[in-house]
């Protein structure tokens, strides 16, 4: 069963648009929340991050808004560049014994973003 | 600051042979995990060490290990390789596990099982 789920293998935008990415999780014991970026061969990269004791974080471009009662998050770039364009993965912590290497991944969502 | 290394980058191994991957963190991080990438499975997390011990582990079967040095680097091992296990492998470190910092990732080891 996925705990952590992204429903939209991918995504296309236009340059300067805004790009949503959508994470829905079903587990209700997650309090924190991350965004990664990978670009084909390399590893991910940590994008942006969210506690549940908020529901909105900001970060330049890029802002994560978290609805607890939906188990939804959402990523919003605005404005969208080429550069962009990258598989987007939503993630939270099993959080065993505090531990957050224990990372839950959604499947990603593939970002487009054409000039 | 050098990122998490990856050695190999790319590995091509017969069945039922085995594998060991190496991967050395961030200067400084103390936390290294593993993670399995399959187009099928997308990325499922293997183990996690901190302080040269295992603090967690994911559901993958015994033929898949691991250990962490007194410098941090960590090694995993895949024993009895079968067709399946063709991934990427990814290894990540972070400063203190429970902290709330952010995973930094290496590059991957690509292994092909033939």
């Amino acid at each position: 069963d996925q705990q952590v789920k992204q429903n939209s293998p991918s995504l296309s935008v236009q340059e300067g648009r805004i790009s949503i990415l959508n994470c829905d999780y079903t587990n209700s014991m997650f309090d924190y929340f991350l965004w990664y970026k990978k670009y084909p061969a390399e590893g991910p990269t940590f994008l942006i991050s969210i506690s549940s004791i908020k529901d909105k974080n900001e970060d330049g471009r890029f802002t994560v808004f978290l609805n607890k009662s939906a188990k939804h998050l959402s990523l919003h770039i605005v404005p969208s560049q080429p550069g962009d364009s990258a598989v987007y993965f939503c993630a939270a912590p099993m959080g065993y014994g505090g531990s957050q290497g224990n990372l839950i991944f959604g499947k990603g969502t593939k970002l487009s973003v054409k000039p | 600051k050098a990122g998490v290394t990856q050695t190999p980058r790319y590995l091509i191994k017969t069945r039922g042979q085995q594998v060991t991957l190496s991967c050395s963190p961030i200067s400084g991080h103390r936390s290294v995990s593993w993670y399995q990438q399959t187009p099928g499975q997308g990325l499922q997390f293997l183990f996690e060490y901190f302080s040269e011990t295992q603090r967690n582990k994911g559901n993958f079967p015994g033929r898949f290990s691991g250990r962490q040095f007194s410098n941090s680097r960590s090694e995993m091992n895949v024993s009895t390789l079968e067709l399946g296990d063709s991934a990427l492998y990814l290894c990540a470190s972070s400063f203190n596990s429970g902290d709330g910092s952010p995973l930094h990732f290496g590059n991957g080891t690509r292994l092909t099982v033939t």
